[in-house]
C-alpha cells in the first residue's frame, strides 16, 4: 500500500542551526502539507503546497520556515535557525485533491538543544 | 478562527463495550470531517471520513455527522485493548481547505 515517507525519523540539532526535513508523498497525490505537534499538544497546521507553490500557511510558518519540491518526488521543510521551541514532531501529509482524505507520514521528531 | 473541540478524556471503557467519541466545530460552513487514531509517539492514522449528514459505517467504526448541531461523533463497537489510543477529529471547509485538528480524546479499553 502506498505511503508517505519521512526522513529522518529523529533529528537532534543545536539551537541556531538549519535543518531540512524530507518527505516523499504518495505518488499520485497533488496536495502536500506540513503539520507539527509539540509534545502533549494538538496537531497544528504549518503550510500547504500545490502546483509548486504555497497555497496556505499559518501564523506559525514565519520567515524562518520554507518549503520546496526540489524534484518530482521530494517535498522538504527547512527551518533556517532553529529555536528550542521548534522541538516537536513534524508530520508531512498528502492527498489527491481538496476535501479528500489526507494521509500522514510517520513523522520526524526534531529536538533542538 | 476555526475551532474544533474534543473532550480530552481519558474515556475508559471495558473490552467489548461501545466507545463513543464526540467532536464539535465552530465553522458552520465546514464540509469535510475526518477521524484519525494516534498511538503515543506515532503519526495520525486515518480511520474514516464523512461528508454528509447521517451515519457512515466501516467495520466496527461508525461516524455520525449532524451539521445542524455542528457535531461529529465516532462509535467504536466491540472495543478492543488495541483500540486504546488518542482519537483526533479533523474538520475542513468553510473557505479554507486545510484540515484543522482538535486536541483529541484519549481512549482506554481495559480487559
Amino acid at each position: 500500500e502506498p505511503e508517505v515517507t519521512q526522513t529522518p525519523s529523529h533529528q537532534v540539532t543545536q539551537m541556531g542551526q538549519e535543518v531540512i526535513l524530507r518527505c516523499v508523498p504518495i505518488s499520485n497525490h497533488l496536495y502536500f502539507y506540513w503539520y507539527r505537534q509539540i509534545l502533549g499538544q494538538k496537531v497544528e497546521f504549518l503550510v500547504s503546497f500545490y502546483n509548486n507553490e504555497i497555497s496556505e500557511k499559518s501564523e506559525i510558518f514565519d520567515d524562518q520556515f520554507s518549503v520546496e519540491r526540489p524534484d518530482g518526488s521530494n517535498f522538504t521543510l527547512k527551518i533556517r535557525s532553529t529555536k528550542l521551541e521548534d522541538s516537536a514532531m513534524y508530520f508531512c501529509a498528502s492527498r489527491t485533491g481538496l476535501v479528500t482524505e489526507a494521509f500522514f507520514g510517520q513523522g520526524t521528531r526534531l529536538t533542538v538543544v | 478562527q476555526k475551532e474544533v473541540e474534543q473532550n480530552s478524556g481519558p474515556l475508559s471503557v471495558p473490552e467489548g463495550a461501545i466507545a463513543s467519541l464526540n467532536c464539535t466545530y465552530s465553522d458552520r460552513g465546514s464540509q469535510s470531517f475526518f477521524w484519525y487514531r494516534q498511538y503515543s509517539g506515532k503519526s495520525p492514522e486515518l480511520i474514516m471520513s464523512i461528508y454528509s449528514n447521517g451515519d457512515k459505517e466501516d467495520g466496527r467504526f461508525t461516524a455520525q455527522l449532524n451539521k445542524a448541531s455542528q457535531y461529529v461523533s465516532l462509535l467504536i463497537r466491540d472495543s478492543q485493548p488495541s483500540d486504546s489510543a488518542t482519537y483526533l477529529c479533523a474538520v475542513e471547509g468553510g473557505g479554507s481547505y486545510i484540515p484543522t485538528f482538535g486536541r483529541g480524546t484519549s481512549l482506554i479499553v481495559h480487559p
